[in-house]
């Protein structure tokens, strides 16, 4: 099955840089996007083919993707980005979007 | 501004029929996609399906084909989700989401709706 992987939880403290991944053999050849939730809201894009970044969404964000990862880059972490993350794919097997299980992002 | 700007809470009994909506506005609402995104219970997020409003031209997801119907009132900006015969499984919080560009392949969901919980309980 089309799966992809992220981890459960990352934990990092104020300040420092939290890094989310989304696994999937040769993922690098699907543009990801990545979307971040907080309790009781919904989602909102934060990085879009790979690496592109909306407007409203602060340089803190990045991304990237190479080989069988795409990773989201948080730098300069702060209490307001404690969140789920999810990922997002095109299967092109079966024509459908397919998002990752998502990763709780905690500030300590 | 955009925004797409949904039904309330319902809450019904398995085997009732529902037609949920969600209205588009600040935007040129025939030509983006609009659709939907399931997110059960403390669980994560699955794409249910999109429409083109310019055409209706609809793309299911495999595991939603045949279980909803997406369809789309361009004359007043407005995408409907509906249920023939709704299940306790089908408990859920469904966003109306929009694309940002023309590929629904390709483009992200760059617009969400306030979600609408939808509780079937007998």
């Amino acid at each position: 099955s089309y799966v992809l992987t992220q981890p459960p939880l990352v934990s990092v403290a104020p300040g420092n840089t939290a890094r989310i991944t989304c696994v999937k053999s040769n993922i690098e050849s699907r543009s990801v996007h990545w979307y971040q939730q907080t309790p009781g809201q919904a989602p909102v894009l934060v990085i879009f083919h790979d690496s592109d970044r909306p407007s409203r969404i602060p340089e803190r964000f990045s991304g990237s993707n190479s080989g069988n990862t795409a990773t989201l880059t948080i730098s300069g972490v702060e209490a307001g980005d404690e969140a789920d993350y999810f990922c997002q794919v095109w299967d092109t097997s079966r024509d459908r979007w397919i998002f990752g299980g998502g990763t709780k992002l905690t500030v300590l | 501004e955009v925004q797409l700007v949904q039904s309330g809470a319902e809450v019904k009994k398995p085997g009732e029929s529902l037609k949920i909506s969600c209205k588009g506005s600040g935007y040129s609402f025939p030509i983006y996609w609009i659709g939907w995104v399931r997110q059960m219970p403390g669980k994560g997020l699955e794409w249910m399906g999109f429409t083109y409003p310019s055409d209706s031209d609809t793309r299911y997801s495999p595991s939603f084909q045949g279980q909803v119907t997406i369809s789309v009132d361009k004359s007043i900006n407005t995408a409907y989700l509906q249920w023939s015969s709704l299940k306790a499984s089908d408990t859920a919080i469904y966003y109306c989401v929009r694309l940002k560009g023309g590929s629904y392949w390709a483009d992200p969901i760059d617009y969400w709706g306030q979600g609408t919980l939808v509780t079937v309980s007998s």
